[in-house]
């Protein structure tokens, strides 16, 4: 079975500055994907970042970058230079047939 | 136009009445999926399907049912609602992606449900 931990229920940021979410996830699967989804208050589920398992590289998208340890099964994710509109709750998941979340960490980006 | 939409947005019905919620999309994916999500949680699988003639139980089937009419339409079904299922409801599509697993999955807008 797959699970992942999100141990940071809340968090806040001053705006400009940087933050960083944690996550671990267990799995048994040698092939899999790894997302950062985010959930502003609209409600809508917004796929913030990607990593593919079987890469090293770290994935980034503009002020979104993630530290992907795969021995350590951690998949973090730093966003710099922290905006309002940043303000949401924030998912880290894992697929392998199925997509798997953690229980989420709501961020707070204060002016 | 949103690849994956949903219908209705809100509903609020009474215990023990029929509902169905529906799943549409665009994106051509093989693979759909239903999942509730309470507040402050995070989003538990009921139903997947992987191809039309594909239906499997997720975490929390229990009181829900599906139907995967066509590749792009899959329907979740309370056939006797009770007050605990009152959530947020999300659709979503995925592909296979090159690693032979799940890919990314693109969400519908969510189904906020109230039962009385």
């Amino acid at each position: 079975a797959q699970t992942v931990t999100q141990s940071q229920p809340e968090m806040s940021v001053q705006e400009a500055e940087t933050v960083t979410l944690s996550c671990t996830y267990d799995t048994s699967e040698s092939n899999y994907y790894l997302f950062w989804y985010k959930q502003p208050p609209s409600r809508q589920m917004i796929l913030v970042i990607r990593q593919e398992a079987y890469k090293q590289q770290n994935a980034t998208e503009n002020r979104f970058s993630v530290n992907f340890q795969k021995a350590a099964k951690s998949f973090s994710l730093k966003i710099s230079d922290s905006q309002l509109g940043d303000t949401a709750m924030y998912f880290c998941a894992q697929t392998g047939n199925m997509l798997t979340f953690g229980g989420g960490t709501r961020l707070m980006v204060k002016p | 136009d949103a690849d994956v939409t949903q219908t209705p947005r809100n509903r609020i019905t009474k215990t023990g009445k029929r509902i169905m919620l529906e799943c549409s999309q665009t994106k051509g994916h093989d693979r759909m999926y239903w999942y509730r999500q309470d507040p402050g949680l995070g989003l538990r699988l009921i139903y997947y399907s992987f191809d039309v003639k594909d239906i499997n139980k997720g975490e929390i089937s229990d009181g829900y049912s599906v139907s995967r009419q066509a590749q792009a339409k899959f329907s979740l079904s309370l056939e006797s609602a009770i007050p605990n299922q009152t959530a947020l409801y999300f659709c979503a599509t995925s592909d296979l992606g090159p690693a032979g697993v799940t890919d990314t999955q693109y969400f519908g807008p969510g189904t906020r449900l109230t039962v009385l």
